[in-house]
């Protein structure tokens, strides 16, 4: 049973368009939803995160959009670059009470387009 | 300030070997997590450690796997013996507190034969 559904997997964009990855959650325990990128033969480097209690939280480029009453999040790149290909994962926590391991999404490959 | 240290970040063995990865948080972290990602799938829990103790090991796959913590420093995860399914990628992440960011390494690509 997948906690966290993400979509899509795979994405490609225009250089200076707009990505959008979304995920939905089923366990409404869940208090912190972070974002991850992945390139290559890294690990996941944690991007931008948000609480419930914000519907949304921007950082540069980067937004995340949260419906507490839908249980879904999303990523939004803005102007997106070449430099932002990668795989995002988004994740979900019950925070301290649960140890704070994190559930993680399916991944989106992102691929910009020069 | 170094980051969180994964070795070795290759390795290829026949199924029935023994493989041991070795995981060394940042330091001053007492929160110490295992993960693996199984090919195109999502990264999945593993375990947890608090210093050297086991908080949560829900996400073991089963008892091939073995993972320790001594003295609360670095800790390594032993699968013995492997079998075919367990080829994926294991991270390891640390944070300074539960609840607080968590740290990634680069992860150890593992291959079973």
């Amino acid at each position: 049973q997948q906690q966290v559904k993400q979509s899509p997997q795979s994405l490609i964009v225009q250089k200076g368009g707009i990505s959008i990855i979304n995920c939905a959650y089923e366990n409404t325990a869940f208090d912190y939803f972070p974002w991850y990128q992945q390139f290559p033969g890294k690990g996941p480097a944690l991007l931008i995160a948000i609480r419930p209690d914000v519907s949304e939280k921007k950082e540069g480029r980067f937004t995340i959009s949260f419906n507490k009453s839908a249980k879904q999040f999303s990523l939004h790149i803005m102007d997106s670059q070449p430099g932002d290909s990668a795989t995002y994962f988004c994740a979900a926590s019950s925070g301290y009470n649960q140890g704070g391991k994190l559930i993680f999404g399916q991944g989106t490959e992102l691929s910009v387009k020069p | 300030e170094a980051g969180v240290t994964q070795f070795p970040s290759h390795s290829v063995i026949e199924k029935g070997q023994t493989v041991t990865l070795r995981c060394d948080p940042i330091s001053g972290h007492d929160n110490l997590y295992w993960y693996r990602r199984v090919m195109g799938k999502e990264i999945k829990f593993l375990l947890h450690f608090v210093k050297e103790s086991k908080q949560d090991e829900s996400g073991m796959p089963n008892n091939r796997f073995l993972a320790e913590r001594t003295g609360g420093t670095y800790s390594t995860l032993k699968v013995q013996p492997a079998e075919l399914e367990d080829s994926g990628v294991y991270f390891c992440a640390s944070s300074q507190e539960q609840g607080l960011p968590q740290h990634f390494g680069d992860g150890t690509r593992l291959s079973i034969l």
